[in-house]
């Protein structure tokens, strides 16, 4: 069946530093990636997508990349700061239609 | 900016109750979705709409069903409630096509007694 993990643990780091998240996908073939952004009691927020013929995209202090070989992709914040802190989930896709499959999160936490 | 408005925040309803979640979108998106949000197990979707009267099972439909009589509006319906479906639910929309974003709101978070 479908698989997509997240950290279940919480990424503490301290504001300035980069913070990485990864997500792994098994037994799926998506045709792109979405990372979105969740603060506690609030839906999620959508940040970036990444198609399957994409290797990185940038917005700002935000990077993702996509490898399809690995079925990996990675999320990154430069310069990070104590607004980053929130829970980040990724969700991939197929083509042709818009459903997405979600992982469970990552718990990120910048700290003064 | 896109706005997705769920009728309620919070709501308590007691065991075999029929209940009602609303979802009501400004934005003209074709695409609407249900989940439901718990610790552990992440989002996952209940059912999802394409069109006006047209849905479609997701994930874990069992225990649910949906409304699009409208297109602005997309209604996730609890036949008869059970302990097990208390959980946070949350509505999205999206244009159609695929590699469209998800626009969720705020969503309602639902206690069976």
């Amino acid at each position: 069946s479908q698989k997509i993990e997240q950290n279940s643990e919480a990424l503490n780091i301290q504001e300035g530093k980069t913070a990485t998240l990864t997500c792994n996908y098994t037994n799926y073939s998506p045709a792109y990636l979405q990372w979105y952004r969740q603060d506690p009691g609030r839906g999620p927020v959508f940040l970036l997508l990444i198609r399957e013929n994409e290797k990185e995209k940038r917005k700002e202090r935000l990077k993702v990349t996509f490898d399809t070989t690995l079925k990996q992709s990675l999320f990154h914040i430069t310069a990070s700061q104590p607004a980053d802190s929130a829970t980040y989930l990724c969700a991939l896709g197929k083509g042709g239609g818009n459903k997405l499959t979600f992982g469970t999160g990552t718990q990120l936490k910048v700290e003064l | 900016d896109v706005k997705v408005t769920q009728s309620s925040r919070y709501l308590v309803k007691r065991t075999g109750e029929k209940v009602f979640l609303e979802c009501v979108q400004d934005m003209d998106h074709e695409n609407m979705f249900w989940y439901r949000q718990d610790p552990g197990l992440g989002l996952r979707l209940i059912y999802f709409s394409y069109d006006v009267k047209m849905k479609e099972k997701g994930d874990i439909p069992e225990g649910y069903s949906v409304s699009r009589e409208k297109k602005e509006r997309f209604s996730l319906i609890l036949e008869s409630a059970s302990t097990n479906q208390t959980s946070m639910y949350l509505c999205a929309l999206g244009r159609g096509g695929g590699n469209q974003p998800q626009h969720f709101g705020d969503g309602t978070r639902l206690s069976i007694l």
